[in-house]
């Protein structure tokens, strides 16, 4: 079945130090891929997604490229801030299929000031 | 905006009652989900609603069942709590489509004595 496998957390990083979270993916077709952002005691949010290979999305100075032949959708922020601190989750839907978010496992990022 | 509510943030319950969960969504959206989030294992869908009285199982819907009675609102219901059903459970709501955003209730965090 379908799958998204995410880099294992939790990430610590210093204001303003380059992020990147790694995001793979299995799925039979052509999966539509998001990036959605818990923050402490909220819901999820859309953080961006993509719904075609080499697409790139983008939001708040976070980046995602679709890359099909490596199957993957790495999150990447050039200077991440404290208050990005989050969990982040990478998702998948897959297409013709009726909705169903399929999410890796997440990612738990702390910014030190 | 968007806003998707869930009744409760905390519950404590005992072994064997009988548990409700709401979800109401204000931006007439087609589709509902009801997922439960635990460490390490991400978001895992356990039913979904594409309509009034219209109900699918997800990936995990032993020990559960959902109400849609109106498009608004969806239920979750424990029959019978259970220890392995403390969890946080989130609801979500979309337009109908394979690639519509799903936007995500705040959850409810519920503890089973």
């Amino acid at each position: 079945g379908d799958s998204v496998t995410q880099m294992e957390g939790p990430v610590t990083l210093s204001e303003e130090a380059f992020l990147t979270i790694n995001c793979t993916y299995t799925a039979t077709g052509y999966p539509s891929l998001f990036w959605y952002v818990q923050y402490p005691g909220e819901g999820l949010q859309l953080l961006l997604k993509a719904t075609k290979a080499d697409d790139k999305g983008s939001n708040k100075g976070f980046e995602a490229t679709y890359r099909k032949e490596t199957t993957s959708f790495h999150l990447e922020k050039g200077s991440v801030q404290v208050s990005d601190s989050a969990v982040y989750f990478c998702a998948l839907t897959a297409r013709y299929v009726f909705q169903k978010l399929v999410f890796g496992q997440g990612t738990r990022l702390t910014i030190n000031p | 905006d968007v806003k998707v509510t869930q009744s409760s943030r905390y519950l404590v319950k005992r072994t064997g009652e009988k548990v409700f969960l709401e979800c109401v969504q204000d931006m007439d959206h087609e589709n509902m989900f009801w997922y439960r989030q635990d460490p390490g294992l991400g978001l895992r869908l356990i039913y979904f609603s594409y309509d009034v009285k219209m109900k699918e199982k997800g990936d995990i819907p032993e020990g559960y069942s959902v109400s849609r009675e109106k498009k608004e609102r969806f239920s979750l219901i424990l029959e019978s709590a259970s220890t392995n059903q403390t969890s946080m459970y989130l609801c979500a709501s979309s337009l109908a489509g394979y690639q519509e955003t799903q936007y995500f209730g705040p959850g409810t965090r519920l503890l089973v004595l």
